[in-house]
């Protein structure tokens, strides 16, 4: 089985200041990981995916997480923070359970970007 | 390349009807899932679709049901509505062939249902 958590279901910050997001993971076989974001009235859209290839992961946007396999953290970062990243973000992650791949998403963390 | 799309975009519908909800995926994306989103539970898994057979199920009852055709265009079908099914239905495709798990998905805008 596999699970996903996100700390804290909203996040405030200042623009221009730095943007953490937190996800933790279990899974009892090596994840896929994921953050996608959602603006209002939208579908979700991929930031970026981790698959093993290597640990810190670029995305669009100027966002970037890294996995931590001691840690099953896949925390998202992004050093300066807009207006326009205002919105909803989930972290998923996917793997085997029994031959076939149903992704698990995150609750969701609600991102506010003051002036 | 056109995105996922999904009709309608909104609809209201009563208690005891039933509701059927189109998706059309990326063109050459044969994967199609379906997820339920509400504020209460967040996003949950329906079912995924690939050439036609459902290859992936969640956790909910018998009255949700799907399909997917030739075209890898796929419908949801919703019957004897519960008040409880008032969500955000979200449609997503994927380039996904087998059942690897690395494939991203796209998704599309939803369909917001209401249930009076």
């Amino acid at each position: 089985a596999q699970s996903v958590t996100q700390l804290g279901s909203h996040v405030s910050v200042s623009e221009g200041a730095l943007v953490l997001l937190r996800c933790n993971y279990s899974s009892s076989v090596p994840p896929y990981l994921f953050w996608y974001v959602q603006y209002p009235n939208q579908g979700l859209q991929l930031l970026l995916k981790y698959t093993s290839a290597a640990t810190l992961v670029k995305g669009i946007n100027g966002f970037e997480a890294e996995f931590k396999k001691s840690e099953t953290s896949f925390h998202l970062t992004k050093p300066s923070a807009h207006m326009s990243d205002a919105a909803e973000y989930f972290c998923a992650v996917t793997a085997s359970s029994g031959g076939s791949y149903i992704p698990t998403f995150g609750r969701g963390t609600s991102l506010i970007v003051h002036p | 390349k056109a995105g996922v799309t999904q009709t309608p975009r909104y609809l209201i519908k009563t208690r005891g009807q039933q509701v059927t909800l189109s998706c059309s995926p990326i063109s050459g994306h044969r994967s199609v899932s379906w997820y339920q989103q509400t504020p209460g539970q967040g996003l949950q898994f329906l079912f995924e679709y690939f050439s036609e057979t459902q290859r992936n199920k969640g956790n909910f009852p018998g009255r949700f049901s799907g399909r997917q055709f030739s075209n890898s265009r796929s419908e949801m079908n919703v019957s004897t509505l519960e008040l409880g099914d008032s969500a955000l239905y979200l449609c997503a495709s994927s380039l996904a062939t087998g059942t690897g798990p690395s494939y991203e998905q796209y998704f599309g805008p939803g369909t917001r249902l209401t249930v009076t």
